[in-house]
């Protein structure tokens, strides 16, 4: 069965310091990967998807993320961090049409003056 | 920019009472789904309909949901008798076809079941 795992539940960054969210998948075939934001009472705002081709993607609002098939990982980074990037981190996981998204627990990123 | 709607964007509802959570797919999209989440939890997939059928269903879409697309635009989730533990917020999403692209999502429905 397909599984992600985002190992922090929490991170405090400083604004203007560099950013790494961690995502680790469980996937029988290749795999679609996503993240997904968050801010409070809102729905999920794409910020980048990896389908194939070069493991490096950008997305918007200064994210990027790398495809690392060797360690099954899609790490988020970015590289100064603004006071809006609070909010809840989602990566997920998926296939083709029908079968859905299988989300990570989310990693909550605090950011401090 | 097109996007997923959903109403409303907060319910509250007795227990065992019927509700009925609504959306609006992107207009050329195929594949609409439901996801779930409970309050501090993660995004858990529901259901995903092409079609005008349930594609694929998880564990948690038991018998007390269903869904239908009534008409060409709508595409509803219904819990039968509502309980405490269905208090969530509930995301619609849909996707253009098979092939496979990003989902896109609608902005939830809270659902407080009291």
């Amino acid at each position: 069965a397909q599984s992600v795992t985002q190992p922090d539940i929490h991170i405090t960054v400083s604004e203007g310091a560099s950013l790494e969210l961690r995502c680790n998948y469980s996937y029988g075939a290749t795999p679609y990967l996503f993240w997904y934001v968050q801010s409070p009472g809102q729905g999920l705002q794409l910020l980048l998807k990896y389908f194939s081709g070069d493991t490096l993607v950008q997305g918007i609002k200064g994210f990027e993320a790398e495809f690392k098939r060797s360690q099954s990982s899609f790490n988020l980074r970015k590289p100064s961090v603004h006071w809006s990037d609070a909010a809840e981190y989602f990566c997920a996981v998926g296939g083709r049409g029908a079968d859905g998204l299988t989300f990570g627990k989310g990693t909550h990123l605090i950011i401090q003056p | 920019e097109p996007e997923v709607t959903q109403t409303p964007s907060h319910q509250v509802t007795q227990m065992g009472q019927e509700v009925i959570l609504r959306c609006v797919p992107i207009s050329n999209h195929l594949y609409f789904y439901w996801y779930r989440q409970i309050l501090g939890q993660k995004v858990e997939f529901l259901v995903s309909f092409y079609n005008n059928e349930i594609s694929e269903k998880s564990e948690i879409f038991d018998d007390q949901f269903s869904v239908e697309r009534p008409d060409g635009s709508n595409f509803t989730l219904k819990i039968r008798s509502t309980k405490l533990e269905d208090s969530a917020m509930y995301f619609c999403a849909s996707t253009p076809g098979s092939g496979y692209t990003e989902a896109f999502f609608g902005q939830g429905t809270r659902l407080t079941v009291v």
